[in-house]
C-alpha cells in the first residue's frame, strides 16, 4: 500500500534556529496536508498543497510541494518555543489520507 | 471548519471490557473517519464510517473488535471491544470537508 515517509524523526533546536521536516511518498499524491500536534493535544490542520511545485507561506512557516507531487517539506524560520510539537505530513491518494510518522520538534530557549 | 465533539475525552478501562466513544459534529458531513494514535506513534486509519451502511475497515482492523455506527450525517460511535493494554491509545474522530481532514480532540484511553 501507499507509504508516506517523514524525516527526521526528532529535532532539538536552539530558539532562533531554523527547522525543516521532509516528507516522501511512494506514489503520486493528489494533495498533501500538514498538521501540528502539541504535546497532549490533537492534530490541528495547518495547510493543504495541491499543485505541482506549489509553495505556501504562513508567517514563519514555508510549505513546498514537489514537482512530481511525491514529496513535500515544511520549513520554520527562526523557531520559537511556541513551535514545539509534532509535525505530521499526510498524503491524499484516492479518498484516503495516509500520515507520515511525524517529526518531533523541541525548542531550547 | 466543522466543530467536532468527542466523549469521553479520557478514560481508564479494565482489561476485557468494552468502551463506546461518541463523536458529534455541528454540521452534516458526508465523510467521517476514525483514527487511532498509539503512544508516540503516528495516526492510523481504523475505518470510514458510512451513513446508513456498514463501516469500511482498513487492513488490520475488524468489525468485531471495533464496531462502528453512523446513524446520521452528524453522529458516529466507535466501540473498542474486549480491551487489552495494547488498545491504550488516542482514538480520534475526524471529518472530511473538501479534501481536508479535521480532527476532534480525541479520546485518550488507558487499559489496565
Amino acid at each position: 500500500g501507499q507509504q508516506v515517509m517523514q524525516i527526521p524523526q526528532y529535532q532539538h533546536v536552539q530558539e532562533g534556529e531554523d527547522f525543516t521536516t521532509y516528507c516522501n511518498s511512494s506514489t503520486t499524491l493528489s494533495n498533501i496536508q500538514w498538521y501540528k500536534q502539541r504535546p497532549g493535544g490533537h492534530p490541528v490542520f495547518l495547510i493543504q498543497l495541491v499543485k505541482s511545485g506549489e509553495v505556501k507561506k504562513q508567517k514563519r512557516l514555508t510549505f513546498q510541494f514537489g514537482e512530481a507531487k511525491k514529496n513535500s517539506s515544511l520549513h520554520i524560520t527562526a523557531t520559537q518555543t511556541t513551535d514545539v510539537g509534532t509535525y505530521f505530513c499526510a498524503g491524499m491518494a484516492g479518498n484516503k489520507l495516509v500520515f507520515g510518522a511525524g517529526t518531533i520538534l523541541r525548542v531550547k530557549s | 471548519s466543522a466543530v467536532i465533539s468527542q466523549k469521553p475525552s479520557r478514560d481508564i478501562c479494565q482489561r476485557g471490557t468494552s468502551l463506546t466513544i461518541q463523536c458529534q459534529v455541528d454540521s452534516q458531513v458526508t465523510m467521517m473517519f476514525w483514527y487511532r494514535q498509539q503512544p508516540g506513534q503516528s495516526l492510523t486509519l481504523i475505518a470510514t464510517a458510512n451513513q446508513g451502511s456498514e463501516a469500511t475497515y482498513e487492513s488490520g482492523f475488524v468489525i468485531d473488535k471495533f464496531p462502528i455506527s453512523r446513524p446520521n450525517l452528524t453522529f458516529s460511535t466507535l466501540t473498542v471491544s474486549n480491551m487489552s493494554p495494547e488498545d491504550s491509545s488516542i482514538y480520534l474522530c475526524s471529518v472530511g470537508q473538501g479534501n481536508t481532514i479535521y480532527f476532534g480532540e480525541g479520546s485518550w484511553l488507558t487499559v489496565v
